[in-house]
Formats: C-alpha cells, sequence, structure tokens
C-alpha cells in the first residue's frame, strides 16, 4: 500500500497570503495525483488531477505540482472560502489511498 | 447536472448488516467506475470500494474486504453496498463517488454525494 504523508496538519495563515501545502508518497506515483477541498458538514469537491490539472471551475489561485514522490498543491493569495481541509490521494497502485489531510486556518 | 444521493445510513448493533444505496442521475450511468469512501467522525478520507461501469469487477479495501459487497444496478442507476459483520471502527460517513472519467476504475473522484452516517454501536 503507498501511504501518503501530507504536511503540515495544520497550516495558519492570513487572507491574501499565499499557502503552500505538501503531499509526500512511499513510493514512485508518477503524476497519479489528486487533490479535494473539504469545508465542514460537506462532501469533498476535486481541485486538481493529474497532479497539476485544475478540475472544470477551480479558480486559477490554485495550482499543483510535482511528479513521483513530492507534490505540492499552492493557493496564490488565500480568500475566506479557501479556509477548509484539503486531502491529497493517489490512484497509481490499488488501494487508492489519501492522506492524512491539511487543515487551512485563518 | 450529476447527482449523487446516498441513503440506508443509521444506528446499528456490531455484528448487524446494513445496506447502503446511492442513487445516481445527469451522466451516465453505466459508463463510470463508482465507489465508495468514508470517514470517521474527525478524522481523513478511506477508500472502500469501487465497482467497473458494467459490474463484473469489484475492489475493496483490506479492512473492508469479505465483509462489505458493492454492486450496481444499470437499470436503476444505482449504486449499493452492503456492510456485513459491522465494527465500532466501520463508523463513518460513507460517501459515494462517481469516477471523474469514463471507462476504467482507479482514477480520481468527482462528484461526491453528500454522505450517510453509518454508526456502530450496541
Amino acid at each position: 500500500e503507498i501511504v501518503m504523508t501530507q504536511s503540515p496538519a495544520t497550516l495558519s495563515v492570513s487572507p491574501g497570503e499565499r499557502a503552500t501545502l505538501s503531499c509526500r508518497a512511499s513510493q514512485s506515483i508518477a503524476g497519479s495525483l489528486a487533490w479535494y477541498q473539504q469545508k465542514p458538514g460537506q462532501a469533498p469537491r476535486l481541485l486538481i488531477f493529474a497532479a497539476s490539472t485544475r478540475a472544470t471551475g477551480v479558480p486559477a489561485r490554485f495550482s499543483g505540482s510535482g511528479s513521483g514522490t513530492e507534490f505540492t498543491l499552492t493557493i496564490s493569495s488565500l480568500q475566506s472560502d479557501d479556509f477548509a481541509v484539503y486531502y491529497c490521494q493517489q490512484y497509481s497502485i490499488w488501494p487508492l489511498t489519501f492522506g492524512g489531510g491539511t487543515r487551512m486556518e485563518i | 447536472e450529476v447527482q449523487l444521493l446516498e441513503s440506508g445510513g443509521g444506528l446499528v448493533q456490531p455484528g448487524k448488516s446494513l445496506r447502503l444505496s446511492c442513487a445516481a442521475s445527469g451522466f451516465t450511468f453505466p459508463s463510470y467506475a463508482l465507489s465508495w469512501i468514508r470517514q470517521a467522525p474527525g478524522k481523513g478520507l478511506e477508500w472502500v470500494s469501487t465497482v467497473t461501469p458494467g459490474g463484473g469487477s469489484t475492489y475493496y479495501a483490506d479492512s473492508v474486504k469479505g465483509r462489505f459487497i458493492i454492486s450496481r444496478d444499470n437499470f436503476k442507476n444505482t449504486l449499493y453496498l452492503d456492510l456485513n459483520g459491522l465494527r465500532a471502527d466501520d463508523t463513518a460517513v460513507y460517501y459515494c463517488a462517481k469516477e471523474f472519467v469514463s471507462g476504467s476504475p482507479g482514477g480520481w473522484f468527482g462528484p461526491w454525494g453528500q454522505g450517510t452516517l453509518v454508526t456502530v454501536s450496541s
């Protein structure tokens, strides 16, 4: 099983600042990585797939990068709507696995 | 608009069974693999199971293998998850999710349903 490790667990930032979230895979997954955003009481929402492709309707301030074992989600200028929990997920090998999440706090 | 609506959750005693359903609309149901993903209270996401578009192949997490059964009815546009031998650590919100790309399973998910809560307790 591929273990996905996200850091930090909690990130405290101010609106307008840049945020960088990390996701590390225990073995190479090439570019087979997705990012999701989850707000309290809601289902996760797809943000990024194939490590760097934004899903339809996702604002351009969200960007993904990386390959192999190291991946990054960057939010260029945080807005109040962006404070949520973010998860990465690998789909290179079964079983599909998620990281533990990064909580974005104001 | 794609819609996924889960139902069937509730309070159940350890060792008992439950069937979850996910009614889908807004897309060509038989063309997409579908999955169940769960989230224990205050915890992260855990993939549970996936079924291929035709229903002929299924995949399970080790934590549920031999206890849970995923299935689908492509005429009723409905996904199912039979939960058997339930344990306290199966307590979670169970989400159904559509594979983003039609065809082969094992990709990324979008969209997700709103989830149904399963609580296993005596």
